[in-house]
């Protein structure tokens, strides 16, 4: 098993430009999250989704879209990048709802430099 | 909103000596986790706690929740090279909440 993977890992972009980044899980867990990680700051949640064809908004969804229309993937969607969307994104995935775990699987990361 | 507070932000260690880090929500927590990041790598879970007053053990890592299930606490015994890296803990509002609120995690450092 792969577990959590994300491409790119690493992405350069100009103010204004768009991009996607993809995160595909092999573990058949239905919830799945994306998280921005800034210095100091901490794991802040941008969006989930419960299931295949389902995504609801977290904490800090501004600027970003998400798709999941399989399963195994989440796509997060940058419109119009700008540089405050500079950071580290992960994507992480999760079991079912009565995992008594609960554990969340973390991806690599996606370094993403908005100039 | 939910806010999970954790300090200290920041800890150096002689190897040897024991560390501890501290977690407070502004309201009640179903349960709390807590996750380990190496430098350059990504967040891997360490234990999930549940129970109020619970407190659980791996090896020289001590966990705790607190009584009224807003605070906990991780504690590690004798600090080895091998623990540096930051510290998360997140908890969860609802037993059905989907999300997980991250503190702002507690970097670790430890002098050999």
């Amino acid at each position: 098993n792969a577990g959590v993977t994300q491409t790119p890992k690493f992405r350069v972009l100009k103010t204004g430009q768009s991009m996607t980044l993809l995160c595909a899980q092999d573990m058949n867990h239905e919830y799945m999250y994306w998280y921005r990680q800034d210095p100091g700051m901490g794991l802040r949640l941008i969006h989930y989704s419960v299931g295949e064809g389902t995504t609801a908004k977290g904490e800090v969804p501004d600027g970003y879209n998400v798709s999941r229309l399989k399963k195994q993937n989440f796509l997060l969607g940058l419109e119009s990048a700008a540089p405050s969307q500079t950071s580290v994104y992960f994507c992480a995935s999760r079991l079912i709802a009565g995992d008594t775990r609960n554990e969340q699987f973390f991806g690599p990361g996606t370094r993403l430099t908005v100039l | 909103g939910q806010q999970v507070m954790q300090i200290p932000q920041y800890q150096h260690v002689q190897e040897g000596e024991d560390f501890t880090t501290y977690c407070n929500s502004s309201t009640t927590l179903s349960n709390i986790q807590w996750y380990k990041q190496r430098p350059g790598g990504h967040p891997v879970f360490l234990i999930q706690l549940v129970k109020s007053g619970e407190v659980k053990k791996q090896k020289r890592l001590t966990f705790q929740f607190g009584e009224a299930k807003k605070n906990s606490s991780l504690h590690i015994t004798a600090t080895q090279t091998t623990d540096v890296g930051t510290y998360f803990c997140a908890g969860r509002l609802g037993a059905g909440s989907y999300q997980l609120t991250f503190g702002k995690g507690t970097k670790l450092s430890v002098i050999p």
